[in-house]
């Protein structure tokens, strides 16, 4: 079963608007953490945001908040003021748990196609 | 440098061909990861080294075979290799959490990429 969908495959947003990405998942644990990367055309998975399953308040960096809302279990990304450079691939990923040994698992979804025009 | 830098970028080879990739961070973690990006389909973890141990072997086949020399490097050798290989491969790295629960102290930082065509 999908742990992570994201039902968006593309976006269109104009430059300086807001746009929101949806990413809904699914868990039966209490901890987790939802994270949000950015992968430009380059390939590299950029870091964007994050939120805990106990955090009470959204998280927000810069221009990047998170519309955490845990009873519907979704965890949207709202980037505002929108820029030519945001033009990028956008996935939302869960961290459910950890590896003996160390390390965490994350499970990611199929991402958004997110295109900022003129 | 900083990050986390991955070579080659780009990699064409041949099925019996033996080539390997290589990672390395430079964010003083102490966890790597190995994951494959296909086309359309979301990314799959295949290896975790954590403290130079391999922790994680995600049913990965055995032409794929990773090295973890010391903290800093994270080595992919390929051989052998079928079409259906070819993807983007990515290197990670994150912090083993020192308390496990909440927080973004792990967070997993990713290298460019390798893209790898095996023709």
């Amino acid at each position: 079963a999908q742990k992570i969908t994201q039902t968006q495959p593309g976006m269109f947003v104009q430059e300086k608007e807001a746009v929101t990405l949806d990413c809904t998942y699914d868990t039966s644990d209490q901890s987790y953490g939802l994270f949000w990367y950015k992968q430009p055309s380059s390939g590299e998975m950029i870091f964007l945001i994050y939120q805990g399953s106990y955090d009470e308040q959204n998280a927000t960096e810069g221009r990047y908040s998170l519309n955490f809302q845990k009873a519907r279990k979704s965890a949207n990304l709202v980037i505002s003021a929108s820029q030519l450079g945001d033009s990028a691939m956008y996935f939302c990923a869960m961290r459910e748990g950890w590896i003996t040994g160390g390390g965490n698992k994350l499970t990611f979804g199929t991402g958004t196609q997110l295109k900022v025009e003129l | 440098e900083t990050g986390v830098t991955q070579t080659p970028r780009h990699l064409v080879m041949g099925m019996t061909n033996k080539k390997s990739l290589k990672c390395e961070q430079h964010l003083g973690h102490n966890a790597m990861y190995w994951y494959k990006q296909s086309a359309k389909k979301p990314l799959e973890l295949m290896f975790v080294y954590s403290l130079e141990e391999r922790v994680e072997n995600n049913s990965v086949p055995s032409r794929f075979s990773p090295e973890c020399p010391n903290s800093s490097h994270l080595f992919l050798h390929l051989h052998t290799l079928q079409p259906e290989d070819s993807a983007l491969y990515l290197c990670a790295s994150s912090q083993v959490a020192p308390i496990i629960g909440q927080g973004a102290a792990d967070t997993q930082y990713f290298g460019p990429g390798t893209r790898l065509t095996v023709l």
